[in-house]
């Protein structure tokens, strides 16, 4: 079947650390790969994408590559900031992006 | 272009009743999706249109639930005879499906229903 796993949280982290939060997943077709964000009392926003793999998805400095080999879309910062603070979700879609697939989300606190 | 809207923002009923939420897509997507999110989940599939057609339900949606896209634009998802097990944020989101599009769905901020 599709699904997505995500290390859990919650992430805490001190300002202009690093983060990792891994993401893997299973499916049966040829999969394009998202991470979306929710900040407090917000919906879920796109934060970066991959349709293919070895591609690598970028946005407000968070990257994400696809690696088909690992099955694989880690989501990375070089620096965190007290603003990224947020619930992080991993997802997947196949066949014509008719629905994704979510991973459970995990909670990054980010300490001044 | 305002976003995706959902109202109400929260509902709380009693079990046993019915209840009726909305969703505004964004103006010209042609696709419409139903989500539920449980606390401390990621959101689960429930349903999807294109234009007016409802084109997949998941195993999720018991008969209790019914969900209707009449004209192409708003849709409703109406849950009878709620039990407590139906309390979750429901979510809503849209996108724009042809051509050259990115695919992206669009989330509306949800509607959390509390079944007492």
């Amino acid at each position: 079947g599709n699904s997505v796993t995500q290390m859990e949280g919650p992430v805490t982290l001190s300002e202009e650390a690093f983060l990792t939060i891994n993401c893997t997943y299973t499916a049966t077709g040829y999969p394009s790969l998202f991470w979306y964000v929710q900040y407090p009392g917000e919906g879920l926003q796109l934060l970066l994408k991959a349709t293919k793999a070895d591609d690598k998805g970028s946005n407000k400095g968070f990257e994400a590559t696809y690696r088909k080999e690992t099955t694989s879309f880690h989501l990375e910062k070089g620096s965190v900031q007290v603003s990224d603070s947020a619930v992080y979700f991993c997802a997947l879609s196949i066949y014509n992006f008719n629905k994704f697939y979510f991973g459970s989300g995990t909670k990054l606190n980010v300490k001044p | 272009d305002t976003g995706v809207s959902q109202n109400p923002r929260h509902k709380i009923t009693k079990r046993g009743q019915n209840v009726t939420f909305r969703c505004d897509p964004i103006s010209e997507h042609n696709r419409l999706y139903w989500y539920r999110q449980t606390l401390g989940q990621g959101p689960e599939f429930l349903t999807y249109f294109q234009n007016e057609a409802q084109l997949e339900k998941s195993r999720l949606l018991s008969d209790r639930f019914s969900a209707e896209r009449p004209k192409g634009s708003f849709s409703t998802l109406e849950i009878q005879r709620t039990e407590q097990g139906d309390s979750a944020m429901y979510l809503c989101a849209s996108s724009l499906v042809g051509g050259r599009t990115t695919y992206e769905q669009y989330f509306g901020p949800g509607t959390r229903l509390t079944v007492t």
